[in-house]
């Protein structure tokens, strides 16, 4: 199964702040990462596809970069709306799998 | 706009069966080159892949619940299903339908609370 390290679990930032979360994958996963928004209660969204493809309706705020094992997630410029649990994924193989999550909290 | 609802038993007892199905609109679930997933996520907890069918009908589970999961599919009704039998507390869990892509999750059903209790 591929492993997918996600850094850090946790973090705290301000509105306006710049945001950025790292996923590392076990083994080569070429650009099949993905990218969530978990707010309580409700199911994930999705991102980000392929590691840097921004879905649409989501603000220009967050991009997604890498390719292989090393990807990451960046919001420029925090707003209120995205203090949230962040999850990447890989869909290169099965079994599916998920990192464990950051929390990104209000300093 | 695809959209997936998750329905079934939101309490089941200790060592009974878990049956929940995922009603799917806006899209036909034999249209080839689609998966359909379960995902689990566990009260304050990350998510967990549990298996998917494929339009084809072919499945993968995730092997840790490999002995105690059935996924299937019932074309006429536009939906599929998920089976976990000899479930513990430890299935306590709000469940998640999605459509599967390689490039991700882009449709959710709302997700279902199952809670394991006598």
């Amino acid at each position: 199964d591929i492993q997918l390290t996600q850094s850090p679990s946790s973090l705290s930032a301000s509105v306006g702040d710049k945001v950025t979360i790292t996923c590392r994958a076990s083994q080569s996963i070429s650009n099949y990462l993905n990218w969530y928004q978990q707010k309580p209660g409700k199911a994930p969204k999705l991102l980000i596809s392929a590691a840097s493809g921004l879905q649409s309706g989501v603000p220009s705020r967050f991009g997604g970069s890498g390719s292989g094992t090393d990807f990451s997630l960046t919001v420029s410029s925090l707003q209120p709306e995205d203090f949230a649990v962040y999850y990447c994924q890989q869909s290169y193989s099965t079994p599916r799998t998920f990192g464990r999550g950051t929390k990104v909290e209000v300093k | 706009q695809v959209q997936l609802q998750e329905s079934g038993p939101g309490l089941v007892k200790p060592s009974q069966t878990l049956s929940l199905t995922c009603t799917v609109s806006g899209a036909s679930i034999s249209t080839r080159g689609y998966c359909w997933s379960w995902i689990r996520q566990h009260p304050g907890r990350g998510l967990d892949w549990l298996g998917y069918i494929c339009s084809s009908g072919n499945t993968y589970y995730n092997t840790s619940l490999k002995s105690r999961l059935i996924i299937s599919l019932d074309t006429s009704k536009n939906q599929f299903s998920l089976k976990l039998r000899s479930v513990t507390a430890a299935d306590t869990a709000v469940y998640f339908c999605a459509r599967d892509t390689n490039s991700g999750y882009e449709f959710w059903g709302q997700g279902t609370l199952v809670t394991v209790s006598s």
